[in-house]
């Protein structure tokens, strides 16, 4: 049974960092084809694309945010991290951590967890 | 704004059918595969279609999908009230290397 679970800080001041941990099980991080991603989505809001690393450890990122993103993997194993920069109140949300497959199939999503940026 | 686009928003009465659109360019859907997600109110998102037309296990067969070119559809028959949702396409940009969502439609059974 795959399950992905998100955890970080509800709260974060504008300029800090944000580092949130994505926690999954049932599946091989290293199997070919498999990735894990995050998504976050602003209060009412479209779904954006933020990052991606594959099973081969290569990684992508949403255009316009990735001289603020970074995606690593743990230890442990089966962890993954997304750690965002000089944060501001735009991106308070919804952040989600999902397995992707055949690098386009997100087929596995968390519960997501909501992150406000606020003094 | 979104690179895929689709309707803000459909409605239909309960037991109809209703379509939304997902217009990209080659670089997406064109050249890649194309998904479809559901989210209900509150909730995370969840795979309703992969590889432009396949139901994932557990899908209803009321749930549909085509794509032709750089466009794809999503047709819901026999709507009923729980599936008032937004839906959201999704895709690969092979160009631009990054993962792209249309702007999400609303859909409303009246």
């Amino acid at each position: 049974q795959v399950t992905v679970r998100e955890s970080g800080p509800a709260v974060v001041k504008p300029t800090q960092t944000l580092t949130l941990t994505c926690d999954f099980s049932g599946f091989s991080p290293t199997a070919s084809g498999t990735c894990l991603t995050w998504i976050r989505q602003p209060p009412g809001k479209a779904l954006e694309w933020l990052a991606r690393i594959d099973w081969d450890d290569d990684t992508y990122y949403n255009t316009s945010l990735k001289t603020r993103l970074t995606i690593s993997r743990g230890p442990p194993r089966n962890q993954v991290a997304l750690i965002l920069v000089n944060v501001e109140p735009a991106d308070t949300g919804t952040y989600y951590c999902a397995r992707m497959r055949g690098y386009y199939r997100i087929d596995y999503w968390g519960q997501g967890i909501l992150v406000s940026v606020s003094s | 704004q979104s690179v895929l686009t689709q309707p803000p928003s459909v409605s239909a009465a309960p037991g109809q059918t209703v379509t939304i659109s997902c217009s990209g360019i080659f670089s997406n859907i064109g050249n890649n595969a194309v998904c479809w997600y559901q989210q209900l109110p509150g909730t995370a998102p969840k795979l309703l279609i992969y590889d432009n037309h396949i139901r994932p296990s557990g899908i209803h067969e009321r749930f549909s999908a085509s794509k032709t070119g750089s466009s794809a559809t999503l047709a819901i028959s026999g709507l009923q009230t729980g599936d008032e949702a937004d839906y959201y396409c999704g895709c690969w940009d092979g160009d631009l290397k990054i993962y792209l969502f249309g702007a999400g439609t609303k859909l409303t059974v009246l």
